[in-house]
């Protein structure tokens, strides 16, 4: 089955820094890739996902990149905001709605002020 | 407004209890998901369904049990608590059609088994 290794596990910044979160897969069939932020005490909920027939997609300031040949993708946030600090999951899963996600361990952000 | 209900959301209970988790969802969704996330964060799968009376055991081996009667109703069930069932379960549920579905998650329940 698909197994994702996500790093750090815990990553600290200053407000303003950038903040890269990684993952890698080993299904070369996954091809959706799905970020999930969850907020002390909140449930997860879906801020960016990619698909395999693209290597980067933007909204706002998260990035996502995606490289199919190393299966890796990445998470990428710019301008951090203490808002940002959370518990941040990348996911991966092979196509068709039958087919369940597989997480990450999950990376603590902390955006310090 | 279409959502993920999980009750209660928080429990205490004793040892040898026997307690059910409750998850509705008014999304309309065939596929729901049970997780239990521990402090580590980590999620893990614990039982699926791809619909009525479908329910499969996911990747962490659990004690509890499930049933899907109602597409919209899918319950956990412990019949004798312990200690080591003390976590947060996530219950979560994805749309049929696409291969991209966004899955969605319900607020949760924090079980305490003392």
């Amino acid at each position: 089955g698909e197994n994702v290794e996500q790093h750090p596990s815990t990553l600290s910044v200053q407000e303003g820094d950038s903040a890269v979160i990684k993952c890698t897969y080993s299904d070369s069939a996954s091809n959706y890739f799905p970020w999930y932020k969850q907020e002390l005490g909140k449930r997860p909920q879906l801020i960016i996902d990619i698909r395999s027939n693209v290597g980067e997609k933007k909204d706002q300031r998260i990035a996502v990149t995606l490289n199919k040949t190393a299966k890796h993708f990445s998470l990428h946030i710019t301008e951090t905001q203490p808002e940002d600090s959370a518990v941040y999951f990348c996911a991966a899963s092979r196509g068709g709605s039958n087919y369940k996600l597989t997480f990450g361990k999950g990376t603590l952000l902390t955006v310090n002020p | 407004e279409a959502d993920i209900y999980q009750t209660p959301r928080y429990l205490v209970i004793g040892t040898g209890k026997k307690i059910t988790l409750e998850c509705s969802q008014t999304m309309g969704h065939d596929k729901m998901y049970w997780y239990q996330q521990d402090p580590g964060m980590e999620l893990h799968l614990i039982h699926y369904s791809y619909g009525v009376n479908s329910t499969e055991k996911g990747d962490l081996s659990s004690e509890s049990t499930v049933s899907r009667i109602r597409t919209e109703h899918f319950p956990l069930t412990l019949e004798s608590a312990r200690p080591s069932h003390t976590s947060q379960y996530l219950c979560a549920s994805r749309g049929d059609g696409s291969s991209y579905n966004e899955q969605f998650f319900g607020p949760g329940t924090r079980l305490t088994v003392l």
